[in-house]
């Protein structure tokens, strides 16, 4: 198993451009989650899906939309990119056991840096 | 809305000793608590879940224990080696505040000196 992928790794962003980062598992996890790491604040949830075709917004979900039409892709995209988004964005998957998401144990994706410009 | 603490923010000990990681919520109605390793670039590896039912978890060297009722939770480290140099994040599962996901707290950048 690959686990949780990500691409891209790297990427810079002039302000104003769109762009999407792609997240995929191949566990047959129900659960996918977006989160943004920033210096001093910690890692902060943006959007979450317990299943294909429903998705929810989090803490800071402001500048991102998410789709999810399979179990295994869930990408994040910034529609008008700014500074403010420059950060660490990683994806996690988890188990569809219980009724909530933040319930089961958490996998991670290796991380996708941005920079806006 | 769930705050989560950790303590102290960084720790630099010599190889072999034994050690401890704080982590403090503010809101016990949690479902889980998770520690993660992060290294410098990299993503987030589990270490040990904690469900709230639980008092602790051991895998190896690492031993962690959950007081959900006094919002704390441990990491103990056995015996310290400079591969356990990393930032160690604690994460508590809840969907306080509407949103259902783990907080995370800011993690305690951990240097084992060889």
């Amino acid at each position: 198993n690959a686990g949780v992928t990500q691409t891209p790794k790297f990427q810079v962003l002039k302000t104003g451009q769109s762009m999407t980062l792609q997240c995929a598992q191949d566990m047959n996890h129900e659960y996918m989650s977006w989160y943004r790491q920033d210096p001093g604040m910690g890692l902060r949830l943006i959007h979450y899906s317990v299943g294909a075709g429903i998705t929810d917004q989090g803490e800071v979900p402001n500048g991102y939309n998410v789709s999810r039409s399979t179990t295994e892709d869930f990408p994040l995209r910034l529609l008008s990119a700014a500074p403010s988004q420059t950060s660490v964005y990683f994806c996690a998957s988890s188990r569809g056991q219980g009724a909530f998401v933040s319930y089961n144990e958490q996998f991670f994706g290796p991380g996708t840096r941005l920079t806006v410009l | 809305k769930q705050e989560v603490t950790q303590i102290p923010a960084a720790l630099s000990v010599p190889e072999g000793e034994n050690l401890v990681l704080n982590c403090s919520f503010t809101d016990s109605a949690i479902y889980n608590l998770q520690w993660f390793r992060q290294d410098p670039g990299k993503g987030l590896t589990s270490l040990l879940l904690i469900q709230s039912s639980q008092r602790e978890q051991t895998s190896g060297r690492l031993n962690a224990s959950l007081d959900k009722s006094s919002g704390r939770s441990t990491l103990y480290i056995a015996a310290s080696q400079p591969g356990d140099s990393a930032t160690y994040l604690c994460a508590v599962g809840s969907s306080g505040g509407g949103a259902d996901g783990l907080t995370f707290g800011k993690g305690t950048h951990l240097i084992i000196q060889p």
